[in-house]
């Protein structure tokens, strides 16, 4: 079975860009979550997806947005992007809502100049 | 409010000691999930077990074992043996209710040859 996929896995863009990562979660699982993890912040929830529908959302500007399709796999847009948004972007998939086990893909990392 | 304390940021130890992770959880909810996490160099994280709250029997898998002891909000991790393939980030981390997973500031094990 394969892993999450996350793509691409190293970005550079300049102040003021945006960008969109994807994520393909495992096969059958039907629940995305994206994390930014940064050295000052940690590991910070951004959002959840469950049947292309936005269950949960952290506490992030209104610049990061995602979606999911109707096949599990996601996206996540930062509009206007900033120094600060400097980052590993990580996604997690599991099989439902609840507190199923989540497996998380390598991650994109996103260096802003 | 929902918290993961680990107050660990950075652990060396020599091959073959045993380490211990400490965990520190917070949250109001009867019904709750703990994770633990590892990240390795490559940057994603690797599930390494979770718990509900109303399973209190420690576990054992190896060189693994982990203590929950739900008397002092505490879900410990001890490798015993160390080696070297060890070295990495190890994350606690709290899901409860409709909240998204919470993790720790993550614990930084250096395991000397």
């Amino acid at each position: 079975k394969a892993g999450v996929t996350q793509t691409p896995r190293y970005l550079i863009k300049t102040r003021g860009q945006q960008v969109t990562l994807s994520c393909s979660p495992i096969s059958g699982h039907r629940s995305v979550s994206w994390y930014q993890q940064t050295p000052g912040q940690g590991l910070q929830f951004l959002f959840e997806y469950f049947s292309e529908t936005q269950r949960n959302k952290g506490n992030f500007p209104g610049r990061f947005s995602g979606r999911q399709f109707s096949n599990s796999r996601s996206e996540m847009n930062v509009s206007t992007l900033e120094l600060g948004d400097s980052a590993l972007y990580l996604c997690a998939s599991s099989e439902s809502r609840g507190r199923t086990e989540a497996f998380f893909g390598q991650g994109t990392r996103l260096t802003v100049v | 409010a929902q918290k993961v304390t680990q107050a660990q940021t950075e652990i060396s130890v020599v091959e073959k000691e045993d380490v211990t992770l400490d965990c520190v959880y917070e949250t109001r909810d009867t019904t709750y999930y703990l994770f633990w996490y590892k990240q390795p160099p490559s940057g994603e994280l690797v599930f390494l077990i979770r718990r509900n709250s109303f399973d209190e029997q420690n576990e054992i898998s190896g060189r693994y074992s982990w203590n929950f002891q739900k008397s002092t909000s505490s879900f410990n991790f001890t490798i015993t043996a160390s080696q070297v393939v060890d070295s990495a980030v190890y994350f606690c981390a709290l899901a409860a209710g409709n909240n998204d997973m919470r993790f720790g500031a993550g614990t930084r094990l250096t395991v000397k040859p």
